[in-house]
Order: C-alpha cells, then sequence, then structure tokens
C-alpha cells in the first residue's frame, strides 16, 4: 500500500496526558498537512510542510500542539497535557506541488482518531 | 468565520436519479474549488476540481459548475449509484496559499 498512513488509528487517552501521532506520506510528495475534523465539521487546517519546513501553522494550533517533519519524509504531531475539547479525528494529507491544474489535490490518510476522557 | 458553507447537511436521492450538492462560499480570493468524498472510517478523496476561471468541469458521472458572481459552486452526480453514498465536502484555495478550506459536508444517501 503506497497511500498515507497513520499511526495510531485510535488512542484513548486521560486528560492531561501527552498523545503524539505519525504520518507517512506517500514517497514522492515533499509537501504534507495535518488537519483536524470533528463530529458534523469539516476538515480544519491546522498544518503544513514542505519538506522539512514548517510553512503555515493554524491558530487553532495552540502552544500545547506541536508538529515536526525532521527529515522530510515522516511527521508527528504531539499534543501536550490534552483536554476533551482535543477529542478529535486528525487528519495528515500529503501533495506533490506541480500543475496548477492539480493544485490543491491532497491524498488524506484514513485518520488518527484521539478521545480524550 | 466560515469561508465556505454547505448549507444541506444532507441529502436522500433515488438510484439512477440526479444528485445535486451544493456549496458556497464568501471569500472572492479562491482561485480553485474541489470536492472531496469521504466514506466512513476513510479519509477524504478527491473527486473532482475546477479552476475558478471556469464554470464547469465534467468528469463522467461527476460534473462541477461554478458561478463565481453567485460565489455559488454545485457538484452535480448523473445517475445516481448506491455506491456514491458519503459525505461530499467542497473545499476551495487560493493562489497565495496552500491550504485548502473545506465546508462542513453534505451526507448523501442513494437509495435503491
Amino acid at each position: 500500500d503506497t497511500g498515507v498512513s497513520q499511526n495510531p488509528r485510535h488512542k484513548i487517552t486521560k486528560r492531561g496526558q501527552n498523545v503524539t501521532f505519525r504520518c507517512d506520506p506517500i514517497s514522492e510528495h515533499n509537501r504534507l498537512y495535518w488537519y483536524r475534523q470533528t463530529l458534523g465539521q469539516g476538515p480544519e487546517f491546522l498544518t503544513y510542510f514542505q519538506n522539512e519546513a514548517q510553512l503555515e501553522k493554524s491558530r487553532l494550533l495552540s502552544d500545547r500542539f506541536s508538529a515536526e517533519r525532521p527529515k522530510g519524509s515522516f511527521s508527528t504531531l504531539e499534543i501536550q497535557r490534552t483536554e476533551q475539547g482535543d477529542s478529535a479525528m486528525y487528519l495528515c494529507a500529503s501533495s506533490f506541488p506541480g500543475d496548477r491544474a492539480v493544485s490543491g489535490e491532497l491524498f488524506f490518510g484514513e485518520g488518527s482518531r484521539l478521545t480524550v476522557l | 468565520d466560515q469561508q465556505v458553507k454547505q448549507n444541506s447537511p444532507s441529502l436522500s436521492v433515488q438510484e439512477g436519479r440526479i444528485s445535486i450538492l451544493n456549496c458556497d462560499y464568501t471569500n472572492s480570493m479562491f482561485d480553485y474549488f474541489l470536492w472531496y468524498k469521504k466514506y466512513p472510517a476513510e479519509g477524504p478523496t478527491f473527486l473532482i476540481s475546477i479552476s475558478s476561471i471556469k464554470d464547469k468541469n465534467e468528469d463522467g458521472r461527476f460534473t462541477v459548475f461554478l458561478n463565481k458572481s453567485a460565489k455559488h459552486l454545485s457538484l452535480r452526480i448523473v445517475p445516481s449509484q448506491p455506491g456514491d453514498s458519503a459525505v461530499y465536502f467542497c473545499a476551495a484555495i487560493t493562489a497565495n496559499t496552500d491550504k485548502l478550506i473545506f465546508g462542513t459536508g453534505t451526507r448523501l444517501q442513494v437509495f435503491p
């Protein structure tokens, strides 16, 4: 399977604990995105990387959230001191910037669902 | 500020008939629009897109229409099939950013 891979698929944690999610993008894609989706809402942009550089962060990404992509390949999203409001599906996507004709087409993983008790 | 809006949370259509999903946007700087489909327990998958310089793009059973003056986007599926049952998200992007802004989604159910 050469699609976007996310781990773990589901994480249950207690409030105040730290959690980390991993995303492995499609290998030839140099852009990697993190989105968050809550029930009844569309995916909300959190941050994105081009290679190892983090180019943009949403104001939704509080200081408790940090994302890295150290070698320009896989990425991690860490949430410190989790709160119940952090419960959501965390989606990773990748893309390869090229012809504007396919601009915006992202390839999503299956997501990592976080439940904070 | 919801820049991309899908005001119909759900739509039910009989198999073989036409499905039309609607989307409105507020940001006139959007220059590219996309539709994604999402099945349960899966990530969204790209369906079809349209540039702001066009008013229609067709791909098989799927056609996207863009009315820039009304800031309105629609997706037509004809004929609808049970396998089309999913949540459909419209999304938009501006030329100077690389982030998609998604609507809240419309759940389409195609029944036999």
